[in-house]
């Protein structure tokens, strides 16, 4: 089974403040997507990744950044957390040859105060 | 731009059949996708429609008319664990990225 990894469940962050949000698979998959999902929106796309340092923006990439080092490990970085960055994160990845289903970490419910 | 619809919310019996529909205006079509996502958890991948047609798995079916941009998912023998958000999403052909819709919340009472 793909398994998708998220660092943490749950995370309290202060406004202004740096934020790393890591994400690893399992499955050599080349593509990795960061989702914010808000009630009443549905899940929107950051940022995505199909192969290691390539990045690409999503519909909603202002105020954040992404790196990809490893092709494993895929992170979303809040460069200077605002409150209405409160979400919750989903990382996912996908195998590169299209199309195919994507696997879903179990997200990260993260607050800003 | 890309526009996904499907409704907000239904309503149904343990043991009944439902039917969540899908409508969408994409730039391009490389497939559609139904996700199932429990409250607090991950999406989980349900099904895949390309072509035209009934898709059949298990209990759960996926139909796509690409020619009405229209699918829907029937679930059959409606079970209380069914109750969760059903996410319709699009490959609109570019790279692998999906568009997601809103989702629908289905709740299976008895």
């Amino acid at each position: 089974d793909v398994k998708v990894t998220q660092s943490s469940r749950y995370l309290v962050k202060r406004t202004g403040e740096k934020v790393f949000l890591e994400c690893v698979q399992d499955m050599d998959h080349e593509n990795m997507f960061w989702y914010r999902q808000d009630p009443g929106l549905g899940l929107r796309l950051i940022y995505f990744s199909y192969d290691v340092k390539m990045k690409e923006k999503g519909d909603i990439p202002e105020g954040y950044s992404v790196s990809r080092e490893k092709k494993e490990r895929f992170s979303l970085i809040l460069e200077s957390a605002s409150t209405n960055q409160t979400s919750m994160y989903l990382c996912a990845s996908s195998p590169y040859r299209d199309p195919q289903p994507q696997h879903f970490g179990d997200g990260t419910r993260l607050s800003i105060l | 731009g890309q526009n996904i619809d499907q409704p907000t919310e239904m309503t149904a019996t343990e043991g009944a059949i439902v039917q969540i529909n899908c409508t969408y205006q994409t730039s391009g079509f490389n497939g559609l996708f139904w996700y199932q996502q429990h409250a607090g958890e991950a999406p989980t991948f349900l099904s895949y429609n390309v072509l035209d047609g009934l898709e059949e798995k298990g209990r759960f079916s996926s139909f796509l008319s690409r020619s009405k941009g229209y699918s829907y998912l029937l679930l059959k023998e409606l079970q209380m664990k069914d109750s969760a958000s059903y996410l319709c999403a699009v490959n609109p052909g570019t790279a692998s990225k999906l568009t997601f819709g809103t989702g629908t919340r289905l709740q299976v009472t008895l």
